[in-house]
Protein backbone atom coordinates (compact mmCIF):
# COMPACT_ATOMS: atom_id res chain seq x y z
CA UNK A 1 0.00 0.00 0.00
CA UNK A 2 1.16 3.45 -0.65
CA UNK A 3 2.15 5.12 2.16
CA UNK A 4 3.78 8.51 3.63
CA UNK A 5 5.34 8.38 6.83
CA UNK A 6 6.99 11.53 9.07
CA UNK A 7 8.84 10.00 12.28
CA UNK A 8 8.88 13.07 13.91
CA UNK A 9 5.59 15.07 15.12
CA UNK A 10 7.20 18.50 16.69
CA UNK A 11 10.60 19.41 16.31
CA UNK A 12 11.31 22.73 17.60
CA UNK A 13 14.91 24.62 16.57
CA UNK A 14 16.53 27.73 17.24
CA UNK A 15 16.67 30.28 14.79
CA UNK A 16 19.73 30.27 12.15
CA UNK A 17 20.11 26.56 12.76
CA UNK A 18 19.87 24.25 10.45
CA UNK A 19 16.63 21.49 9.58
CA UNK A 20 16.20 18.50 8.40
CA UNK A 21 12.90 16.88 8.20
CA UNK A 22 12.14 13.19 7.62
CA UNK A 23 10.03 11.53 5.02
CA UNK A 24 10.01 8.09 4.33
CA UNK A 25 7.72 6.90 1.89
CA UNK A 26 6.39 3.28 0.24
CA UNK A 27 5.27 3.05 -3.29
CA UNK A 28 5.39 0.44 -5.90
CA UNK A 29 6.30 2.68 -8.88
CA UNK A 30 8.65 5.54 -9.37
CA UNK A 31 7.32 8.26 -6.61
CA UNK A 32 6.48 11.87 -7.65
CA UNK A 33 7.49 13.42 -4.06
CA UNK A 34 6.46 16.72 -2.58
CA UNK A 35 6.67 18.78 0.35
CA UNK A 36 4.40 21.53 1.02
CA UNK A 37 4.29 24.03 3.84
CA UNK A 38 0.90 24.88 5.51
CA UNK A 39 0.38 27.90 8.07
CA UNK A 40 -2.50 27.81 10.64
CA UNK A 41 -6.06 28.06 8.98
CA UNK A 42 -4.54 28.34 5.43
CA UNK A 43 -4.18 26.15 2.91
CA UNK A 44 -0.54 24.15 1.35
CA UNK A 45 1.68 26.27 -0.15
CA UNK A 46 4.05 23.64 -2.66
CA UNK A 47 8.07 24.05 -1.49
CA UNK A 48 9.51 21.85 -4.00
CA UNK A 49 8.84 18.62 -6.10
CA UNK A 50 10.38 16.00 -7.39
CA UNK A 51 9.21 13.96 -10.72
CA UNK A 52 12.94 12.72 -11.96
CA UNK A 53 16.52 13.63 -12.70
CA UNK A 54 18.89 15.07 -9.97
CA UNK A 55 17.77 13.92 -7.12
CA UNK A 56 18.39 17.10 -4.55
CA UNK A 57 15.88 19.31 -5.48
CA UNK A 58 15.92 23.49 -4.74
CA UNK A 59 12.68 24.90 -3.59
CA UNK A 60 11.52 28.28 -2.85
CA UNK A 61 12.60 29.63 0.41
CA UNK A 62 15.69 28.74 0.58
CA UNK A 63 14.63 24.81 1.25
CA UNK A 64 16.03 22.06 -0.67
CA UNK A 65 14.80 18.21 -0.54
CA UNK A 66 17.05 14.81 -1.20
CA UNK A 67 15.44 12.06 -2.67
CA UNK A 68 17.31 8.65 -1.67
CA UNK A 69 15.77 5.66 -3.72
CA UNK A 70 17.39 3.54 -1.60
CA UNK A 71 16.25 4.68 1.74
CA UNK A 72 12.88 5.22 0.13
CA UNK A 73 13.57 8.78 1.56
CA UNK A 74 12.72 12.66 0.34
CA UNK A 75 14.40 15.02 3.46
CA UNK A 76 13.63 18.40 3.68
CA UNK A 77 16.40 20.40 4.89
CA UNK A 78 17.15 24.03 5.18
CA UNK A 79 20.47 25.05 6.26
CA UNK A 80 19.47 28.27 8.35
CA UNK A 81 15.61 28.65 9.81
CA UNK A 82 14.43 32.14 9.98
CA UNK A 83 11.13 32.56 12.89
CA UNK A 84 8.77 32.96 9.81
CA UNK A 85 9.65 28.93 9.05
CA UNK A 86 6.96 28.39 11.43
CA UNK A 87 4.93 26.11 10.18
CA UNK A 88 3.74 22.55 9.61
CA UNK A 89 5.45 20.58 6.84
CA UNK A 90 4.23 18.01 5.03
CA UNK A 91 5.51 15.27 2.94
CA UNK A 92 3.70 13.85 -0.03
CA UNK A 93 3.68 10.95 -2.40
CA UNK A 94 2.17 11.29 -5.72
CA UNK A 95 0.44 9.18 -8.01
CA UNK A 96 1.29 9.25 -11.83
CA UNK A 97 -0.58 11.20 -14.26
CA UNK A 98 -2.64 8.39 -15.84
CA UNK A 99 -3.33 7.59 -12.25
CA UNK A 100 -4.95 10.37 -11.53
CA UNK A 101 -2.39 12.24 -10.18
CA UNK A 102 -4.00 12.46 -6.55
CA UNK A 103 -1.60 12.81 -3.39
CA UNK A 104 -0.80 10.40 -0.25
CA UNK A 105 0.11 13.14 2.85
CA UNK A 106 2.23 11.73 5.59
CA UNK A 107 1.00 13.12 9.22
CA UNK A 108 2.70 16.36 9.06
CA UNK A 109 5.90 17.83 11.26
CA UNK A 110 5.26 20.84 13.21
CA UNK A 111 8.10 23.05 13.21
CA UNK A 112 8.13 25.55 16.09
CA UNK A 113 11.17 28.18 16.10
CA UNK A 114 12.95 29.67 18.67
CA UNK A 115 14.21 33.41 18.70
CA UNK B 1 -4.98 34.12 -11.88
CA UNK B 2 -5.70 35.00 -8.47
CA UNK B 3 -5.24 30.84 -7.45
CA UNK B 4 -7.89 28.37 -6.23
CA UNK B 5 -10.91 29.81 -4.55
CA UNK B 6 -12.97 27.68 -2.10
CA UNK B 7 -15.99 29.47 -0.41
CA UNK B 8 -16.64 29.88 2.27
CA UNK B 9 -13.76 30.11 4.29
CA UNK B 10 -15.66 28.94 7.15
CA UNK B 11 -18.58 27.45 7.67
CA UNK B 12 -20.90 26.32 11.21
CA UNK B 13 -23.78 24.14 10.64
CA UNK B 14 -26.32 22.06 13.35
CA UNK B 15 -25.82 18.20 13.05
CA UNK B 16 -27.99 16.77 10.61
CA UNK B 17 -27.87 20.22 8.30
CA UNK B 18 -27.03 20.05 4.52
CA UNK B 19 -23.79 22.06 3.83
CA UNK B 20 -22.27 22.99 0.59
CA UNK B 21 -18.72 23.88 -0.68
CA UNK B 22 -17.77 25.54 -3.46
CA UNK B 23 -14.34 25.65 -5.12
CA UNK B 24 -12.96 27.81 -8.07
CA UNK B 25 -9.74 26.10 -9.80
CA UNK B 26 -6.92 27.88 -11.57
CA UNK B 27 -8.72 28.68 -14.92
CA UNK B 28 -7.76 25.85 -17.76
CA UNK B 29 -6.64 23.33 -14.65
CA UNK B 30 -8.48 20.39 -16.10
CA UNK B 31 -8.05 18.34 -13.20
CA UNK B 32 -9.93 19.29 -9.63
CA UNK B 33 -9.19 17.45 -6.49
CA UNK B 34 -10.89 17.29 -2.80
CA UNK B 35 -8.97 16.37 0.33
CA UNK B 36 -10.24 16.39 3.98
CA UNK B 37 -8.37 17.34 6.51
CA UNK B 38 -8.47 16.85 10.24
CA UNK B 39 -7.19 18.21 13.29
CA UNK B 40 -3.19 17.03 13.47
CA UNK B 41 -3.47 14.87 10.35
CA UNK B 42 -2.47 15.43 6.74
CA UNK B 43 -4.95 16.01 3.94
CA UNK B 44 -6.80 12.72 2.53
CA UNK B 45 -8.01 12.35 -0.44
CA UNK B 46 -11.48 12.51 -1.23
CA UNK B 47 -12.27 12.25 -5.07
CA UNK B 48 -10.98 13.73 -8.44
CA UNK B 49 -12.24 15.01 -11.46
CA UNK B 50 -10.59 15.01 -14.86
CA UNK B 51 -12.71 18.29 -16.69
CA UNK B 52 -16.43 17.14 -15.70
CA UNK B 53 -15.61 13.29 -15.09
CA UNK B 54 -15.78 12.00 -11.51
CA UNK B 55 -13.07 9.70 -12.16
CA UNK B 56 -11.98 8.49 -8.39
CA UNK B 57 -13.67 8.64 -5.28
CA UNK B 58 -12.12 7.48 -1.93
CA UNK B 59 -13.77 4.99 0.49
CA UNK B 60 -14.26 8.05 2.66
CA UNK B 61 -16.72 9.76 0.59
CA UNK B 62 -19.90 7.73 1.82
CA UNK B 63 -22.88 8.12 0.56
CA UNK B 64 -23.84 11.55 2.49
CA UNK B 65 -21.28 13.24 0.44
CA UNK B 66 -21.69 14.21 -3.36
CA UNK B 67 -19.56 16.12 -5.48
CA UNK B 68 -19.99 17.69 -9.45
CA UNK B 69 -18.27 19.42 -11.65
CA UNK B 70 -20.89 21.02 -13.74
CA UNK B 71 -19.50 22.09 -17.28
CA UNK B 72 -15.48 20.54 -15.98
CA UNK B 73 -15.04 24.48 -14.09
CA UNK B 74 -16.07 25.22 -10.61
CA UNK B 75 -17.00 22.33 -8.14
CA UNK B 76 -19.31 21.87 -5.34
CA UNK B 77 -19.03 19.63 -2.64
CA UNK B 78 -21.95 18.81 -0.71
CA UNK B 79 -22.82 17.05 2.38
CA UNK B 80 -26.11 15.58 3.54
CA UNK B 81 -27.14 15.33 7.67
CA UNK B 82 -23.82 16.52 8.68
CA UNK B 83 -22.60 14.48 11.59
CA UNK B 84 -19.96 15.96 14.24
CA UNK B 85 -17.02 13.45 12.77
CA UNK B 86 -17.67 15.47 9.74
CA UNK B 87 -16.14 18.73 11.31
CA UNK B 88 -12.63 19.01 9.13
CA UNK B 89 -11.00 21.31 6.85
CA UNK B 90 -11.88 20.42 3.01
CA UNK B 91 -9.73 21.59 0.91
CA UNK B 92 -10.00 21.58 -2.82
CA UNK B 93 -6.68 21.21 -5.43
CA UNK B 94 -6.25 21.66 -8.80
CA UNK B 95 -3.48 20.22 -11.43
CA UNK B 96 -2.90 20.38 -15.06
CA UNK B 97 -2.89 17.47 -17.05
CA UNK B 98 0.45 17.98 -19.03
CA UNK B 99 1.73 15.73 -22.46
CA UNK B 100 3.68 13.66 -19.92
CA UNK B 101 3.22 14.07 -16.38
CA UNK B 102 0.93 15.89 -14.35
CA UNK B 103 2.03 19.50 -12.61
CA UNK B 104 1.91 20.11 -8.89
CA UNK B 105 -1.37 20.20 -7.51
CA UNK B 106 -2.08 24.28 -6.25
CA UNK B 107 -4.21 24.16 -3.34
CA UNK B 108 -7.30 26.57 -1.90
CA UNK B 109 -7.13 28.10 1.36
CA UNK B 110 -9.77 25.67 2.43
CA UNK B 111 -13.14 25.49 4.14
CA UNK B 112 -13.17 24.85 7.70
CA UNK B 113 -16.61 22.76 8.65
CA UNK B 114 -17.69 22.89 12.43
CA UNK B 115 -20.64 20.72 13.17
CA UNK B 116 -22.48 21.35 16.59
Amino acid sequence: AQSVTQPDIHITVSEGASLELRCNYSYGATPYLFWYVQSPGQGLQLLLKYFSGDTLVQGIKGFEAEFKRSQSSFNLRKPSVHWSDAAEYFCAVGAGWNQGGKLIFGQGTELSVKP
Amino acid sequence: DTGVSQDPRHKITKRGQNVTFRCDPISEHNRLYWYRQTLGQGPEFLTYFQNEAQLEKSRLLSDRFSAERPKGSFSTLEIQRTEQGDSAMYLCASSSLGRTMNTEAFFGQGTRLTVV
